[in-house]
């Protein structure tokens, strides 16, 4: 079946530094969703990418959709503790059949003041 | 206010006890869905429903029923709970018709079956 890959797992970030986190799909995606989930929260919604080498900007939060669409990435600018928390990715597959929601692992950021 | 409810947020049972966990959603949304979440594996997808009536596995639904008797309720079922089910819990919604786009969380159940 469908597998979504994310790296780094932990990621240890200076404030203030820039990072990227990198979500991977073993089949073409429909699209691709990313996700925030602080401790002890719920996952939110950040955004949803669709087409072929999509980017799209949030502030300081840059999102990036592969050509192939079997690739995504996440990239913080100027690193805040605001920033900390679970990154998830998630995407249907463009061939199984039903509408299955595949999430990644999660990328699990801390900042340091 | 537009949300997604769970009930109960936190549950402590026992081997075999059967149990319910409900999920409601006011946003007149088509797609509910249900996940459970472990350390290190993320979201995984236990079932999910495109409309009432219509339910579909995802990645992990052994152990669990689901049930879309009505639009806004999707509860989620485990017959016969077994420790290896302690997990924490949620439901979640979207208003896709199709391919299934931005997912609205509950905010989750933390199951412990002993």
């Amino acid at each position: 079946g469908q597998q979504v890959m994310q790296i780094p797992q932990y990621q240890h970030v200076q404030e203030g530094e820039d990072f990227t986190t990198y979500c991977n799909s073993s089949t073409t995606l429909s699209n691709i969703q990313w996700y925030k989930q602080r401790p002890g929260g719920h996952p939110v919604f950040l955004i949803q990418l669709v087409k072929s080498g999509e980017v799209k900007k949030q502030k300081r939060l840059t999102f990036q959709f592969g050509e192939a669409k079997k690739n995504s990435s996440l990239h913080i600018t100027a690193t805040q503790t605001t920033d900390v928390g679970t990154y998830f990715c998630a995407g249907p597959s463009s061939y199984a059949a039903g509408n299955k929601l595949t999430f990644g692992g999660g990328t699990r950021v801390l900042v340091k003041p | 206010e537009a949300q997604v409810t769970q009930n109960p947020r936190y549950l402590i049972t026992v081997t075999g006890k059967k149990l319910t966990v409900t999920c409601s959603q006011n946003m007149n949304h088509e797609y509910m869905s249900w996940y459970r979440q472990d350390p290190g594996l993320g979201l995984r997808q236990i079932y999910y429903s495109m409309n009432v009536e219509v339910t579909d596995k995802g990645d992990v639904p052994e152990g669990y029923k689901v049930s879309r008797k009505e639009k806004r309720n999707f509860p989620l079922i485990l017959e016969s709970p077994s420790p290896n089910q302690t997990s924490l819990y949620f439901c979640a919604s979207s208003l896709t018709t199709g391919v299934p786009g931005e997912q609205y969380f509950g905010p989750g159940t933390r199951l412990t079956v002993t």
